[in-house]
């Protein structure tokens, strides 16, 4: 079964200042990789996703990420984050013709301060 | 389209009661997901169902739960009798993937509901 690993439970930042979350990813099979955030109080929302071509992949709200097939990561990045990005993050895995069954890491705590 | 839409928002009951939490997933979407989110686990998938079917319950944790999908418009989760370690943020989702993940479209999902079993 596939799994993913988020490292760092909490991310302080200040504003304007570059970010990078983590995750690894496990699988013995083809994945496709997602990145969701979840605002306070708020349902889960796709800000990217991987599912072949260009390693790198940008989203909505300037976050990129990069697919490292050798080393098993999906990192999330953002050149310079704002207050308003204060939320949390959450990685994502699924196997390829896995019917969008996603399994989830534990996320991480973005918070941006002035 | 008002998006995936869940209620109650909040539902507080005593242990032993029955818990009904219901979704409304976005017409047209196909499969339709129930997740669990917790401190302590993170979000786990529960069930999801794609064309009304359910097609993987292995998230489900014990007999007490169950989930139905009795048309396309409409899912439930049950809970039956609830207990205090029960008590999580259960999320709908839907999408329009069809079965076998062909296109792996996003995940659109509910607000939720906050459910506190005392």
């Amino acid at each position: 079964a596939q799994s993913v690993t988020q490292l760092d439970s909490q991310v302080p930042v200040f504003e304007e200042a570059p970010v990078e979350l983590r995750c690894n990813y496990s699988s013995s099979v083809s994945v496709y990789l997602f990145w969701y955030v979840q605002y306070p109080n708020q349902g889960l929302q796709l800000l990217l996703k991987y599912l072949s071509g260009s390693t790198l992949v940008k989203g909505i709200n300037g976050f990129e990420a990069e697919f490292n097939k050798s080393q098993t990561s999906f990192h999330l990045r953002k050149p310079s984050v704002h207050i308003s990005d204060t939320a949390e993050y959450f990685c994502a895995v699924t196997i390829t013709g896995g019917g969008n069954k996603l399994t989830f890491g534990t996320g991480t705590q973005l918070k941006v301060e002035l | 389209d008002a998006g995936v839409i869940q209620s109650p928002r909040h539902e507080v009951t005593e242990m032993g009661q029955e818990v009904t939490l219901r979704c409304k997933p976005i017409s047209g979407h196909n499969s339709l997901f129930w997740y669990r989110q917790t401190m302590m686990r993170g979000l786990e998938l529960l069930i999801y169902f794609n064309n009304n079917v359910p097609i993987d319950d292995s998230g489900m944790p014990e007999d007490r739960f169950s989930a139905k999908m009795p048309n396309a418009s409409f899912s439930t989760l049950k809970i039956q009798p609830s207990e205090p370690r029960d008590s999580a943020v259960y999320f709908c989702a839907s999408s329009p993937t069809g079965q076998g993940g062909t296109t792996n479209e996003k995940l659109f999902f509910g607000s939720g509901t906050q459910l506190s079993v005392l």
